[in-house]
């Protein structure tokens, strides 16, 4: 159980281009979702939360103008890339689990790679 | 910010334990310890989590102080498969702020 798929896996764009990943939550229903970015040979950056049916919280430094974030069923969220530039070139990786608070455990996708030309 | 250091690399034997620290000082009462890996290129995996008591499952122990202000996770007979990068995490609130972590390297 707790199995999370993220699509698509990788992708590459021109710049300016949007770009969106799904986050699903296969086998259980997420009231919370996360998205983390990851820039080669560093650690998981928490991006912003974003909890069903109401608007994300971003995380301080992350624009919110430019990651769209959309949480509109248990299982589903969305990262939508606005004009993307190369910096934004990352390994975007989203996680979610059943209930908020410290007891809940958060599953994480296999992650998405962005390449923007 | 991430409340936890851990050493940056470790080696481990094949078939050995791996035993890898993690300093959380400044975790509050109610925090949970978890702990991930990530293997190249691939989302995090979970692997256990605690609050006081030593826990343990089917892929790892997990053993904190009592003063809770560390506590280590040990992998009972490492595989080459166990080598990627670990992190220790405390749940701040349900968020994850994730740490360098420790690369551990499992050699034949």
């Amino acid at each position: 159980g707790a199995v999370v798929s993220q699509h698509p896996s990788w992708v590459i764009c021109k710049s300016g281009t949007s770009v969106k990943i799904e986050c699903r939550s296969l086998d259980f229903q997420a009231t919370t979702m996360f998205w983390y970015r990851q820039f080669p040979k560093q650690s998981l950056m928490l991006m912003a939360t974003s909890n069903e049916g109401s608007k994300a919280t971003y995380e301080q430094g992350v624009e919110k103008d430019k990651f769209l974030i959309n949480h509109a069923s248990l299982t589903l969220s969305t990262l939508t890339v606005t004009s993307a530039h190369p910096e934004d070139s990352s390994f975007y990786i989203c996680s979610a689990m059943t209930s908020g608070g410290a007891l809940s455990t958060q599953y994480f996708g296999p992650g998405t790679r962005l390449t923007v030309l | 910010d991430a409340k936890t250091t851990q050493p940056p690399s470790m080696d481990c034997a094949e078939g050995r334990a791996a035993n890898l620290p993690c300093n959380h000082s400044t975790i509050s009462g109610n925090e949970y310890v978890y702990w991930y890996r990530q293997i190249h290129s691939q989302g995090p995996q979970y692997i256990i989590h605690g609050l006081k008591n030593n826990e343990t499952n089917e892929m790892a122990s997990l053993i904190i102080t009592e003063d809770r202000k560390s506590s280590t996770l040990i992998l009972p007979h490492a595989t080459l498969r166990d080598t990627a990068v670990y992190y220790c995490i405390v749940n701040q609130g349900g968020k994850l702020i994730f740490g360098q972590g420790t690369e551990l390297s499992v050699k034949p």
